[in-house]
């Protein structure tokens, strides 16, 4: 079964630390990994998009891998502040690229 | 900056009734998608929409749910017959992609959602 497992499942972390949040996926045939942003009530907000053959892309302090052979992504967060509180969602589109399974988030508290 | 819009923010309704849910994409694209969040669970994909077809759904997205672009920039999700399990966060997102879908340009930008409560 297709799946998408985050960890850790919640996170404390003080302002300017940088953390790395984990992704392990068996979602096949792979199409391409998101990592999202969501804070409480509102929509995700894309912070990377990675196809296969990509293993690291970056958007200002967040910077994500993608180890396709073992199935891992990682997000890293550099010099974290007070609004990088949110869930952070790792997204595995299958196939074609449209179906895709959301994994459970990790929730990221940065405390000042 | 485009975005998403979903009307409305909050949809309160009786068991069996039907509801939709409408949503404006951003304008020059042309994926549409629609997900749900039961309180507290992970987000889940319903279904994705091109050139007025389906092209994908879930296994959720059952016989209960349609989707329709009944003009130039709406698109909704109906629910015929809402049950209390169809409480949830609803989210529309659009994308526009590039015709290589393996170099696929795939960014989803999500609505703010409509927040269904079925009573």
């Amino acid at each position: 079964k297709n799946q998408v497992e985050q960890s850790p499942q919640s996170l404390i972390i003080l302002e300017g630390k940088n953390c790395t949040l984990q992704c392990n996926y068996t979602v096949s045939p792979f199409s391409n990994l998101r990592w999202y942003k969501q804070d409480t009530g509102r929509g995700p907000v894309s912070l990377t998009i990675m196809t296969f053959s990509e293993n690291t892309k970056s958007n200002g302090r967040y910077t994500a891998t993608l180890d396709a052979d073992t199935k891992q992504s990682s997000l890293h967060i550099t010099a974290s502040q007070l609004s990088d509180s949110a869930s952070y969602i790792c997204v595995v589109s299958e196939g074609g690229g449209f179906k895709t399974i959301f994994g459970a988030g990790t929730r990221l508290f940065v405390k000042a | 900056e485009p975005e998403v819009t979903q009307t409305p923010s909050h949809q309160v309704t009786q068991m069996g009734q039907e509801v939709i849910l409408r949503c404006v994409p951003i304008s020059n694209h042309l994926y549409f998608y629609w997900y749900r969040q039961i309180l507290g669970q992970k987000v889940e994909f319903l279904v994705s929409f091109y050139n007025n077809e389906i092209s994908e759904k879930s296994e959720i997205f059952d016989d209960q749910f349609s989707v329709e672009r009944p003009d130039g920039s709406n698109f909704t999700l109906k629910i015929r017959s809402t049950k209390l399990e169809d409480s949830a966060m609803y989210f529309c997102a659009s994308s526009e992609i590039s015709r290589d879908r393996v170099l696929a340009k795939n960014i989803q930008y999500f609505g703010a959602g409509t927040r269904l409560s079925v009573l």
